[in-house]
């Protein structure tokens, strides 16, 4: 299948900086990807839906200045966590599809923790 | 609102042993279903999936069934090997909505040799 990446796979880093978070589609045009997070124990919860060229829509609760989407190209988006806060660790996972897919592939996701 | 629950783990089997991870879900109109699978230290892949009722998906000895009057999507296999250790992530999703999915909370399953 597909194969998606996502860098990097932990990072640790002080409260108040910013982290960002890279998705790369490896081998196909990703025309949509998708941003989860995901609490220990807990369900993924879409943060975010990016498509190539266009503005991300944010899902109810996200807040879009705090979590920065970008996807400027078909095979990259990246998600900055801005001013992150200790409330901000999490496990984020994106995920990738082409203009025709039905699947939608998923990086191996990033572990962040705010100190 | 559109919802996911599957059964919590950690579920411990022995090898060869039968395995069901209950997932139920709540939702309008008419999804599709998906199981996922999450091995250690790896990325979501699509194990099997059904797009309308009374669908089977199956894969790799699992399968599921689209059940419609039960609102169920329960994941089965008849005898589970150790490498099927993993995280398992029931989910639903409308293709026609741009692929978003909502997920269950995940079922841990750990198998003994």
């Amino acid at each position: 299948g597909a194969v998606v990446s996502q860098h990097p796979s932990w990072v640790i880093c002080k409260s108040g900086t910013s982290v960002k978070i890279e998705c790369r589609s490896l081998d196909f045009q990703a025309t949509t990807m998708f941003w989860y997070r995901q609490f220990p124990k807990q369900s993924l919860m879409l943060m975010a839906t990016s498509n190539e060229g266009s503005k991300a829509t944010y899902e109810q609760g996200v807040e879009k200045d705090k979590f920065l989407i970008n996807h400027a190209s078909l095979t990259l988006s990246t998600l900055t966590v801005t001013s992150a806060h200790p409330e901000d660790s999490s496990f984020y996972i994106c995920s990738a599809r082409g203009p025709i897919d039905t699947e939608a592939f998923f990086g191996q996701g990033t572990r962040l923790t705010v100190v | 609102g559109n919802s996911v629950t599957q059964m919590e783990g950690p579920v411990t089997l022995s090898e060869e042993a039968f395995l069901t991870i209950n997932c139920t879900y709540t939702a309008t109109g008419y999804p599709s279903l998906f199981w996922y699978v999450q091995y250690p230290g790896e990325g979501l892949q699509l194990l099997l999936k059904a797009t309308k009722a009374d669908d089977k998906g199956s894969n790799k000895g699992f399968e599921a069934t689209y059940r419609k009057e039960t609102t169920s999507f329960h994941l089965e296999k008849g005898s589970v090997q150790v490498s099927d250790s993993a995280v398992y992530f029931c989910a639903l999703g409308w293709y026609n909505q741009g692929g978003k999915l909502i997920f269950g909370q995940g079922t841990e399953l750990s198998v003994k040799p």
